[in-house]
């Protein structure tokens, strides 16, 4: 069956630096979103992307992140200045085209920012 | 703006016997309600979902009720067994596209005892 993957699955950094977790979607699919756990918490929506644009983001999604899709089958999140608080999981999700409502999640990234 | 409360945050049962989870929602325009499983170290998986069209969606051991009226939608589970603990996370969603974000519930630590 097919799925979402993540890498890394794991990443340390120091605080103020850059970081680019990268998403692969399952291959028919046309609709990307991006989600954060904080250990502990419930998952929460960032951004959702379609047709090279994004057509939603939450109040978290700030200047400091940037998502995009530069060759056509990975998906980045980019965090310009990683912050402490920026420390979660990071969840890939697509959706099909058309009119299906199921978004399937990837296995997550661990950021980690010290 | 969109919330969803979800009861109870930790659940223990006895092998075999019936889990329930129960969600309220607050933006009536929710019409696309899933429910995913997150085991440790992993991402959410997609186990069940139901439309506002409908009242009651059943998939094996595993069923699903939506009172649109009350704003309030139940994960049912029968026969429990180990594999079914787990931390359960309820979610709607105003389905205007493909592109539409998912709103998490705080999930449900689901232990089943032996």
């Amino acid at each position: 069956e097919p799925e979402v993957t993540q890498t890394p699955s794991h990443q340390v950094t120091q605080m103020g630096q850059e970081v680019i977790l990268r998403c692969v979607p399952i291959s028919n699919h046309l609709y990307f979103y991006w989600y954060r756990q904080i250990l502990g918490q419930k998952v929460e929506f960032l951004v959702s992307f379609y047709n090279n644009e994004i057509s939603e983001k939450s109040e978290i999604f700030d200047d400091q992140f940037s998502v995009e899709r530069p060759d056509g089958s990975n998906f980045t999140l980019k965090i310009r200045s990683t912050k402490l608080e920026d420390s979660a999981m990071y969840f890939c999700a697509t959706t099909a085209s058309g009119s299906s409502y199921e978004q399937y999640f990837g296995p997550g990234t661990r950021l980690t920012v010290t | 703006g969109e919330n969803v409360e979800q009861h109870p945050s930790t659940l223990s049962v006895q092998e075999g016997d019936s889990a329930v989870i129960k969600c309220t929602y607050s933006d009536s325009a929710s019409n696309y309600f899933p429910w995913y499983k997150q085991e440790l170290g992993k991402g959410p998986q997609l186990i069940i979902d139901i439309r506002s069209n409908v009242g009651e969606k059943k998939d094996q051991r595993i069923a699903v009720t939506l009172n649109k009226t009350a704003k309030h939608f139940s994960l049912h589970i029968t026969e429990t067994q180990p594999e079914d603990s787990a931390v359960y996370f309820c979610a709607a969603t105003p389905f205007y596209s493909s592109a539409s974000k998912i709103i998490f519930g705080s999930g449900t630590r689901l232990s089943i005892r032996p």
